[in-house]
């Protein structure tokens, strides 16, 4: 069975632009999690969906959104990237939105802003 | 909100040895902690988790270990192997809507041949 699927694998953009990252979560999984990930440092949370639905947000600005289709892929949106921006943007599926399943990650996008 | 703090940021040891890596967290809610490992241009790749009514468990030559009177948690990779090399990250989460996990800041092991 295919894993977490990211697209594209790298992206390079400037200050201003808008970017938007694609996510397929694994087969059967309903949630789907977003996280940034810069360089030396563990991965941030940003955005939980589950069955369409935004389920948490962590402590980043409005310029980033996200949406969960119904086949459960999911988009995360950037606008008016900034260089700070620049980082691995990781996203991880698992069965449920609650409870203690294992969220499974995929290999993420790398962005970079220059 | 959740802290997690992991030690050692660095781990050099010769193969075969043991390694060991160590997590506290901040917040008592906390009931799940899973650990991942990281190898250079991929994603995290969960490799053994436990859950707070579990004091030990063990998967192989991987095994955790969770204190909760401490609130500490640690990773156990015996008879170590060149390909264990890689960034391993403990995370911390609470039950709620969202599982949100909250990562540590990564050990960067080195197995020597």
């Amino acid at each position: 069975d295919a894993g977490v699927t990211q697209s594209p694998t790298h992206l390079i953009k400037t200050r201003g632009q808008q970017v938007t990252l694609r996510c397929s979560p694994i087969s059967g999984h309903k949630s789907v999690s977003w996280y940034q990930q810069v360089l030396g440092q563990g991965p941030q949370f940003i955005f939980q969906y589950y069955e369409k639905e935004e389920r948490g947000r962590g402590n980043f600005p409005d310029r980033f959104s996200a949406r969960q289709f119904p086949n459960y892929s999911s988009e995360l949106n950037v606008n008016a990237l900034l260089l700070g921006d620049s980082a691995l943007y990781l996203c991880a599926s698992s069965s449920q939105g609650g409870g203690n399943q294992p969220q499974h990650f995929g290999d993420g996008t790398r962005l970079s802003i220059l | 909100g959740e802290n997690v703090e992991q030690h050692p940021s660095t781990l050099s040891v010769q193969e075969g040895d043991s390694a060991v890596i160590k997590c506290t967290y901040s917040d008592s809610a906390s009931n799940y902690f899973p650990w991942y490992k990281q190898e250079l241009g991929k994603g995290p790749q969960l490799i053994i988790d436990i859950r707070s009514n579990v004091g030990e468990k063990k998967d192989q030559r991987i095994a955790v270990t969770l204190n909760k009177t401490a609130k500490h948690f640690s990773l156990h990779i015996t008879e170590t192997q060149p390909e264990d090399s890689a960034v391993y990250f403990c995370a911390a989460s609470k039950p709620g809507s969202a599982r949100q996990l909250t990562f540590g800041s990564g050990t960067q092991l080195t197995v020597l041949p």
